[in-house]
């Protein structure tokens, strides 16, 4: 099955820009979404479809995707985005499949 | 407001069954796909199973293909998951979800997500 690499953890200070990875063979041909999730909530859908956002969500979450790798990028961090991010793609066979996640931690 | 709410969970001993279901409310219930997604305590999201809006379509884990089965009432507003045959590995936090647009073919990833129930497989 389709399999999706994320680093386990990204650092990033207030303010800056957080970039978070996930890689998989040929991602770029497929649409990524992105799902945020703080300790003992439930997930928040942050991206979809590579670069939308659902309704709610700032503008400071983009994402894209080329080649073998898609980036979710959060601009002008701020303390309430630290959370585990999970990316997600469906696979085509009719199997849905997450990336381990990344612990965003802001210093 | 969409509402999602998920209950059934609970302590089962290895090889038994257990239903879980969640109550949907605040959107269309009929036109919406819906997924099953766990989290194993302390571990990533693992994605379950898939039924389209009109319930004539659904797609299974490996990991729980012929042990799972998913359905809904929409007369009910209400998604259900049965689990045979559990296994320790089971252990998890069981969400439901709804896709993030009507009348998908199992294409499209959920938004909303319920607050989860706990089902826990221990002798």
């Amino acid at each position: 099955s389709y399999v999706l690499t994320q680093p386990p953890s990204v650092s990033v200070a207030p303010g800056q820009t957080a970039r978070i990875t996930c890689g998989g063979n040929n991602i770029g041909s497929k649409n990524v979404n992105w799902h945020q999730q703080k300790p003992g909530q439930a997930p928040v859908l942050v991206v979809y479809d590579n670069s939308d956002r659902p309704s709610g969500i700032p503008e400071r979450f983009s994402g894209s995707n080329s080649g073998n790798t898609a980036t979710l990028t959060i601009s002008r961090v701020e303390a309430g985005d630290e959370a585990d991010y999970y990316c997600q793609v469906w696979d085509n066979s009719g199997d849905w499949v997450f990336g381990g996640g990344t612990k965003l931690t802001v210093l | 407001q969409v509402q999602l709410v998920e209950s059934g969970g609970g302590v089962v001993q290895p090889g038994r069954s257990l239903t879980l279901s969640c109550a949907a409310s605040g959107f269309s219930f009929n036109k919406y796909g819906m997924h099953w997604v766990r989290q194993a305590p302390g571990k990533g999201l693992e994605w379950v199973a898939l039924i389209t809006y009109d319930g004539k379509s659904k797609y299974y884990a490996d990991s729980v293909k012929g042990r799972f089965t998913v359905s809904r009432d929409n007369s009910e507003n209400t998604l259900f998951l049965q689990m045979s045959s559990l296994a320790a590995e089971d252990t998890a936090i069981y969400y439901c979800a709804r896709d993030v647009s009507t009348r998908c073919r199992g294409d499209c990833p959920p938004d909303y997500w319920g607050q989860g129930t706990l089902v826990s497989v221990s002798s």
